[in-house]
């Protein structure tokens, strides 16, 4: 089965200026999810969705951050405006379902963010 | 909210040597996975234990678990130049809104000497 799918693997950009990242999950995954790794840290979840409704975005900064699930499919995350704390890898994830035990994620290679 | 938290933060082994990566974690679980993240990738599933297995196996792999001490454990035996990697261990925790989310420790940096 192909991967998650996400693009661009890298962005520079000023500070106060708006980025958006792009994923597309395994097919006939429900749940996506968007992590933030920052460098030498583990990754931390931002925002979960369930088919193309939020599960959890107790962590996403909504001050600045977004992000939605086209037709519980794609999804998009944007930051507007860009922050120097900004920096870091932005893992998208998905899973076959929402179950107890927790199901296994697979994740894309990411998209690292360079903030000047 | 729970968080696992690997130790050590840097292993640094020879080829052929074994390596062992631990984990703890704070509150009661139902299972615990391992992650593997080779540098500039994703994290990689290795391995899922649940709460009423003590050990398991894959490959070179041997995961433990203690649920009285609140911790698990990683055995790399054998290991390979290609093993050089970070390593997490993720557990469940339940949000505000009763969900459930993956939550990853900081890991253990594994470097596997040639």
């Amino acid at each position: 089965e192909a991967g998650v799918a996400q693009s661009p693997r890298y962005k520079i950009i000023e500070k106060r200026q708006s980025v958006a990242f792009w994923c597309n999950p395994i097919s006939g995954h429900a749940t996506l999810y968007w992590y933030q790794q920052i460098l030498g840290q583990g990754p931390k979840l931002l925002i979960q969705f369930q088919n193309n409704g939020v599960v959890d975005d107790s962590q996403l900064p909504k001050d600045r951050f977004s992000a939605e699930r086209l037709k519980g499919v794609d999804s998009t995350l944007k930051i507007q405006p860009a922050k120097l704390e900004d920096s870091a890898v932005y893992l998208c994830a998905s899973s076959h379902r929402r179950s107890r035990p927790f199901s296994p994620l697979h994740f894309g290679n990411g998209t690292r963010l360079t903030v000047t | 909210s729970q968080q696992g938290e690997e130790d050590p933060q840097a292993l640094s082994i020879q080829e052929g040597e074994n390596a062992t990566m631990n984990c703890s974690y704070k509150t009661s679980i139902n299972n615990l996975q391992w992650y593997r993240q080779n540098s500039g990738r994703g994290l990689v599933h290795l391995i899922l234990i649940r709460s009423n297995e003590r050990e398991k196996h894959s490959g070179r792999l041997r995961v433990t678990l203690d649920t009285s001490k609140k911790s698990s454990s990683l055995l790399i035996t054998a290991s390979r130049a290609a093993d050089t990697a970070s390593y997490f261990c993720a557990t469940v925790d339940i949000t505000q809104g009763g969900s459930e989310k993956l939550v990853f420790g900081k890991g253990t940096k594994l470097t596997v000497n040639p």
